[in-house]
């Protein structure tokens, strides 16, 4: 139990276009998700926590216009970055918790490159 | 808020021998442990975590990790690797489950351990 997908695995956009990514919990009902970028050789950065049906909260630094987060479903989350630019270029990874839980899970990620 | 601090990036190992991880938190306030392992170009998947209890845990793949409150350390050991146990290992914490707090990780650095044969 306990599985979290990411769509697409891999991306590579023209710099200026928009791309997101699919963030789905598939036997659980996610209330937070969460969204994460790591850098090569990098930990994991929190860019932002997401509960359903609400606004995500940004962490600082992180620019809420260009990584937008929709939330609508309790097994649904998507990341769309837009107006991409090769600097965008990272692996985003999301996870997923359930009511009352504790625990996260986390998906395979999203390596998305900027040409 | 709270930091983690994994003392090395990188540890080399021979196949069979022990391994030990190296990990240090700072928090004000009581906190929950994980050890999470990540294999090349995939998400994480979490080894073990401590919530309470006994101070000694038992995770997946033969990995143990041992809290120590004193020392603000949650080491992770494992007596024997194999070569498939080459990956990424991180160190998280969060703060107790205040629903307010949105229950977030706060990762370390992360250990690169290399298994040679």
């Amino acid at each position: 139990g306990a599985v979290v997908s990411q769509h697409p695995s891999r991306v590579i956009c023209k710099s200026g276009t928009s791309v997101k990514i699919e963030c789905r919990s598939l036997d659980f009902q996610a209330t937070t998700m969460f969204w994460y970028r790591q850098f090569p050789k990098q930990s994991l950065m929190l860019m932002a926590t997401s509960n359903e049906g609400s606004k995500a909260t940004y962490e600082q630094g992180v620019e809420k216009d260009k990584f937008l987060i929709n939330h609508a479903s309790l097994t649904l989350s998507t990341l769309t970055v837009t107006s991409a630019h090769p600097e965008d270029s990272s692996f985003y990874i999301c996870s997923a918790r359930g009511e009352g839980g504790y625990e996260q899970y986390f998906g395979p990620g999203t390596r998305l490159t900027v040409t | 808020a709270q930091s983690v601090t994994q003392l090395d990036s990188q540890v080399p190992v021979f196949e069979e021998a022990p391994v030990e991880l190296r990990c240090n938190y700072s928090s004000s306030v009581s906190v929950y442990l994980f050890w999470y392992v990540q294999y090349p170009n995939q998400g994480l998947q979490l080894l073990l975590k401590y919530l309470s209890g006994s101070t000694l845990v038992k995770g997946i793949n033969g990995f143990e990790a041992e809290f120590n409150k004193s020392q603000t350390s949650f080491h992770l050991r494992k007596p024997s690797v194999h070569i498939s146990d080459t990956a990424e290992y991180f160190c998280a914490v969060s703060i107790s489950m205040i629903k307010a707090a949105g229950n977030k990780l706060t990762f370390g650095g992360g250990t690169r351990v290399l298994v040679k044969p």
